[in-house]
């Protein structure tokens, strides 16, 4: 059975900073492995997709990457701003599980 | 492009009344479609999923059930809610295997 966790649960850094987001999970038959970021009371925002044939993507400030061998995936946020933010999800889509989320707060 | 739509964004309902919710999707043509639900503190809990037209699949023993009269429509129901029916529930369609989340409904039964 397919578990994904995230560590750690809740973050919190000064603006400016650098910080990386961690999921792993326990079924390395994986498809993709999808990033989310979710604001109170919203629903979700995709924010970077990596296939099971990728090791990594980018966009913008942020790189995901992806070692199946390991079950491991992480997000790095560049240059952290108090926009950013949010609850950060990870999900092994072709499985549809979640994991809990990390709450991530930028301090101005 | 594609859009989906959820509705209502909040709702409040008594113990043992009915419940719909409705999603659809727009742009897009034979989608998988899923409800989520989202309990305060802990991570989605995937309800349905339904790979075409009158197609659902029920992921847990639950209070709730979903049907898909059109290939673009996807409904959560329930006969009578229960106290531990509260949470956020989330839509979400898929083609193929990347997920995209509805604005969700924050649904308090009292």
């Amino acid at each position: 059975k397919q578990e994904v966790t995230q560590i750690p649960a809740a973050l919190s850094v000064p603006e400016g900073e650098n910080l990386v987001l961690n999921c792993s999970f326990t079924d390395s038959a994986i498809y993709n492995l999808q990033w989310f970021r979710q604001d109170p009371g919203k629903g979700l925002t995709s924010l970077l997709l990596i296939q099971s044939s990728q090791r990594e993507q980018t966009s913008g400030r942020l790189n995901a990457s992806l070692d199946k061998s390991s079950g491991r995936s992480t997000l790095y946020i560049a240059a952290s701003q108090p926009g950013d933010s949010a609850t950060y999800l990870c999900a092994v889509t072709n499985k549809l599980i979640f994991g809990t989320g990390t709450l991530l707060a930028v301090q101005p | 492009s594609q859009t989906i739509h959820q509705w209502p964004a909040t709702l409040v309902q008594p113990v043992g009344s009915p419940l719909s919710l409705e999603c659809t999707v727009e742009g897009t043509s034979n989608p998988n479609l899923y409800w989520y639900r989202q309990a305060a503190g802990r991570g989605l809990q995937l309800l349905f999923y339904s790979v075409g037209i009158g197609q659902i699949s029920s992921e847990v023993p639950q209070n709730l059930s979903a049907s898909r009269p059109q290939d673009r429509q996807f409904i959560l129901s329930s006969k009578k809610l229960l106290l531990s029916d509260s949470g956020f529930y989330l839509c979400a369609w898929s083609v193929p295997e990347k997920l995209f989340f509805g604005s969700g409904t924050q649904l308090s039964v009292l």
